[in-house]
């Protein structure tokens, strides 16, 4: 299976800053990854697709980067809404693969 | 509007059978593959299983193989998972979501709690 690894688990940072968020493969899932926002007692919601795809109705402020084994996640300039816990997620192989997610937290 | 609403689910004793369902609306249900999607208390997000969009072929993580059957029935617009042989690990709130084959899961039910316990 391929293992999806997280850097940071958490991180603390204010409205205003900028968050960035790391993901890694054990092995090359090309430009297969995919990166979930889950708030507390919610579902899931999808951001961004294959690497760096906005999902329709997701601000421009979250971007994505990354190709192989490295990936990104960029919220420009964080805001009340985005304290939550991000996803990454391979869709290359079998099985589907997660993260073990990036809390977000207010500073 | 895209809907999944997820049923079924409740407490259940270790080694029992709960079967969930997951109703889908506004969206063409038969041309998408679908997938179960669980997450522990306090834990991270598991992938469970997934359906092609006839039916024809399903996947499913292998700490449930053998125990777990994926199903679903295009005309009602429904998916299944019929859950035997329930164990404490087993305990999750289990989503259905939609997926597109080699993509992202891009919609998702509210989740249905499942709790094994004696």
């Amino acid at each position: 299976d391929i293992q999806m690894t997280q850097s940071p688990s958490s991180l603390s940072a204010s409205v205003g800053d900028r968050v960035t968020i790391t993901c890694r493969a054990s092995q090359s899932i090309s430009t297969y990854l995919n990166w979930y926002q889950q708030k507390p007692g919610k579902a899931p919601k999808l951001l961004i697709y294959t690497v760096s795809s906005l999902q329709s109705g997701v601000p421009s402020r979250f971007s994505g980067s990354g190709s192989g084994t490295d990936f990104t996640l960029t919220i420009s300039s964080l805001q009340p809404e985005d304290f939550a816990t991000y996803y990454c997620q391979q869709s290359h192989t079998a099985p589907r693969t997660f993260g073990q997610g990036t809390q977000v937290e207010i500073k | 509007e895209v809907q999944l609403v997820e049923s079924g689910g409740g407490l259940v004793q270790p080694g029992g059978s709960l079967r969930l369902s997951c109703a889908a609306s506004g969206f063409t249900f038969s041309r998408y593959w679908m997938s179960w999607v669980r997450q522990a208390p306090g834990k991270g997000l598991e992938w469970v299983a997934n359906i092609k969009e006839d039916g024809s072929e399903n996947y499913y993580v292998d700490s449930v193989k053998g125990r777990f059957t994926i199903s679903r029935d295009n005309a009602k617009n429904s998916l299944y998972l019929d859950m035997n042989s329930l164990r404490g690990d087993d305990t999750a709130v289990y989503y259905c979501a939609s997926m597109i084959f080699g993509g992202p899961f891009d919609y998702w039910g509210q989740g249905i709690l499942v709790i094994v316990s004696s």
